[in-house]
């Protein structure tokens, strides 16, 4: 969709360095998300964030961090990649009240990360 | 937080035929969104459903809520190819949606 934008598309980077992915979105949703998808395992929550500066983990959070210093970008960094985070990583946003979606997510497009 | 879980994984359908696929909890569940990805693609959001019994149609796909709100179902009526892809199922668990592992469907022509 047009107002969510993922870079890099693809990486392929080393073990134990350090990768950024970024999440740019240019409809001022307060709700952005990181998920994962492995085959067999659907998506998966890494971390989302209910404003600027506002993080929080999800149910795969081990080995990633976030920041969020804009309501446009979201960057998920794996602090020291592992091969084990070889996947396709999602961001998504959401315009929520009270915590509920009431209109779905919106996904980005995806980067396909391997690490060998 | 509540896990859904969908069946078939796999769907193998002849195209002009029916299929169902569906979602279940063991738990009830506060709402249900529907998503669609295609093969290489992101996954696409179909549609919400929040009541108890609720149905909803978009063209020859019809969403269905249970009565109980432990599980919703998704029929596609005569299948196409532009049916391909997989279809996912998300809880809302405190204002973040949970997927489950989804139902990958391939049509034969």
């Amino acid at each position: 969709d047009a107002g969510i934008t993922q870079s890099p598309r693809h990486k392929v980077t080393e073990t134990g360095t350090p990768v950024t992915l970024r999440c740019h979105q240019t409809e001022n949703h307060r709700y952005m998300y990181w998920y994962r998808q492995d085959p067999g395992h659907g998506l998966r929550l890494i971390h989302y964030s209910y404003g600027v500066k506002d993080t929080d983990k999800g149910e795969v959070s081990d080995g990633y961090s976030v920041s969020r210093s804009k309501t446009e970008d979201f960057l998920l960094t794996l602090e020291s990649a592992t091969s084990s985070q070889t996947s396709v990583y999602f961001c998504a946003i959401s315009e929520n009240s009270d915590g509920v979606a009431f209109y779905g997510y919106t996904f980005g497009s995806g980067t396909r990360l391997t690490v060998v | 937080g509540q896990q859904v879980m969908q069946i078939p994984q796999y769907q193998h359908v002849q195209e002009g035929e029916d299929f169902t696929t569906y979602c279940n909890s063991s738990t009830t569940l506060s709402n249900i969104q529907w998503y669609k990805q295609r093969p290489g693609g992101h996954p696409v959001f179909l549609i919400q459903l929040v009541k108890s019994g609720e149905v909803k149609k978009q063209k020859r796909l019809t969403f269905q809520f249970g009565e109980a709100k432990k599980n919703s179902s998704l029929h596609i009526t005569a299948t196409q190819t532009t049916d391909v892809g997989t279809y996912f199922c998300a809880n809302d668990s405190w204002g973040k949606f949970q997927f489950g592992a989804g139902t990958q469907v391939v049509v034969t022509p």
